[in-house]
């Protein structure tokens, strides 16, 4: 298996304009979570899914931000408009059952810049 | 609330020594503690996890304990080498919340030869 898969790897962008990012989980894998990483506030959890459902999205931090997973194998997380503090790396996860007995695989992200 | 803090200090050691990397929690004891490595530009790999009625938990030259008295975490590195230098994550979760893992800020361990 290639692991979750996140596109694009780095995206600049200028404030105001719509910013999707983009991930494809582990087949098989049930769950699947969206980070945000930064200097100040760590890694922050922004929602989560369980087969194709939002669960939790506590932490989106306003409604600038959605996040969908149409189907098992895609999700994305959409920033509109984009503002410079969201200039961050976003990671998705994923795992098999809410257990989190093997862990959790991470892609490797994607790095926004909002300038 | 829930928090999960680790000392922001980076950690310097020598090759070979052990490195001891501490999670704290308040509150609730969480059902299980994770840890991950992180390296620059990547995302976390897990590495351990341990459940709240474990006080102690093995892999190769990686130990991590639980004391829920002291509401800690510790993780042991033995026999280390420069390429264990990175950033280590605890993280945790609770039974009633499902897959929700939150992270403390991490540790940056430096390992000099």
């Amino acid at each position: 298996d290639a692991g979750v898969i996140q596109s694009p790897r780095h995206e600049v962008t200028e404030m105001g304009q719509e910013v999707t990012l983009r991930c494809k989980p582990i087949s098989g894998h049930d769950y699947l979570f969206w980070y945000r990483q930064t200097m100040m506030r760590g890694l922050e959890l922004l929602i989560y899914f369980n087969n194709n459902v939002p669960i939790d999205d506590s932490g989106m931090p306003e409604d600038r931000f959605s996040a969908k997973m149409p189907n098992a194998s895609f999700s994305t997380l959409k920033i509109q408009p984009s503002e410079p503090r969201d200039s961050a790396v976003y990671f998705c996860a994923s795992s098999l059952g809410g257990r989190p007995g093997p862990g959790y695989t991470f892609g490797s992200g994607t790095r926004l810049t909002v300038v | 609330s829930q928090k999960i803090e680790q000392n922001s200090e980076a950690l310097n050691i020598q090759e070979g020594k052990t490195a001891t990397l501490t999670c704290n929690y308040t509150n609730y004891s969480p059902a299980y503690l994770q840890w991950y490595r992180q390296d620059p530009g990547r995302g976390p790999v897990f590495l351990l996890l341990i459940r709240e009625n474990e006080k102690e938990k093995r892999k190769e030259r990686l130990k991590v304990t639980f004391d829920t008295t002291l509401k800690q975490s510790l993780f042991h590195i033995t026999a280390s080498q420069p390429a264990d230098s990175a950033t280590y994550l605890c993280a945790r979760s609770f039974y009633n919340q499902g897959g929700k893992l939150i992270f403390g800020q991490g540790t940056e361990l430096s390992v000099k030869p």
